[in-house]
C-alpha cells in the first residue's frame, strides 16, 4: 500500500535561513508526489508535484523539492524562509491502486518561521 | 480564492440534529471529493465523485451521506453524528483526464463541532 511519512510535527527556522520539511514515501512502482500548504483557516493549496523527469522540482512561492529515489524521499526546501511561510505543510502520494485520483496525505508538518 | 466554495464555514450541531454541508466549484472540473481533517491525523478521504458518479466510499459510516446533483455541486448530509465526528471537512475538485496527474483544488473547509 502507498504511504507517506512526515517525521517532524514541527520545524522551527529563523527568517532568512534555509528551510527543509521532510517527507519519505513508500510506493510500488514510480511515485507521483505532491506538496500542499495550508494557511490558518484556509484549505490546502498546491505547491508542486513530481511525476517524472528532473529530480529537482520548482513550485510556488520560491519552494522546491528534491526527489531522491534511493532514499525514497521528497523533501521540501526553500533557500530563505519568510515569516509568511509559516503554515502547515502536507506531503502526498497518488494512490495508484484504483481508478480515481486518490491522494494519500501525510500527517503534516507545522513550519514556524521566527522573525 | 481557489474556486471552491464551502458553506457554512462553521457549524455546531447536537447529536440528534440533521444538517448539510455544501460545496460548489467554479472551475469546470469533473471530479469532487470530501475529506475529513482531524488534528494530528492524516487527511482522510471520505468520498470521490467522477462525473457525478460516486467512485469511492472509504468505509465512511452511514451517518454521513453524500450527494452530487451535478458536477459543480457536492453536499454532505449529516445525521445523528457523534462527538468524534468533530473536525474540519474539506471539499476538493479536480479535472480528471486519462493519463494525467491532476491537481486537486481545496475549499476553505467547514469546521464542525458535534456536542
Amino acid at each position: 500500500a502507498q504511504s507517506v511519512a512526515q517525521p517532524e510535527d514541527q520545524v522551527n527556522v529563523a527568517e532568512g535561513n534555509p528551510l527543509t520539511v521532510k517527507c519519505t514515501y513508500s510506493v510500488s512502482g514510480n511515485p507521483y508526489l505532491f506538496w500542499y500548504v495550508q494557511y490558518p483557516n484556509r484549505g490546502l493549496q498546491f505547491l508542486l508535484k513530481y511525476i517524472t523527469g528532473d529530480n529537482l522540482v520548482k513550485g510556488s512561492y520560491g519552494f522546491e523539492a528534491e526527489f531522491n529515489k534511493s532514499q525514497t524521499s521528497f523533501h521540501l526546501k526553500k533557500p530563505s524562509a519568510l515569516v509568511s511561510d509559516s503554515a502547515l505543510y502536507f506531503c502526498a502520494v497518488r494512490d495508484r491502486g484504483g481508478a480515481t485520483n486518490k491522494l494519500i496525505f501525510g500527517t503534516g508538518t507545522l513550519l514556524a518561521v521566527q522573525p | 480564492e481557489t474556486g471552491v466554495t464551502q458553506t457554512p464555514r462553521h457549524l455546531v450541531m447536537g447529536m440528534t440534529n440533521k444538517k448539510s454541508l455544501k460545496c460548489e466549484q467554479h472551475l469546470g472540473h469533473n471530479a469532487m471529493y470530501w475529506y475529513k481533517q482531524s488534528a494530528k491525523k492524516p487527511l482522510e478521504l471520505m468520498f470521490v465523485y467522477n462525473f457525478k458518479e460516486q467512485t469511492e466510499n472509504n468505509s465512511v459510516p452511514s451517518r454521513f451521506s453524500p450527494e452530487c446533483p451535478n458536477s459543480s455541486h457536492l453536499f454532505l448530509h449529516l445525521h445523528t453524528l457523534q462527538p468524534e465526528d468533530s473536525a474540519l471537512y474539506l471539499c476538493a475538485s479536480s479535472q480528471e483526464r486519462t493519463g494525467e496527474h491532476n491537481i486537486q483544488y481545496f475549499g476553505a473547509g467547514t469546521r464542525l463541532s458535534v456536542l
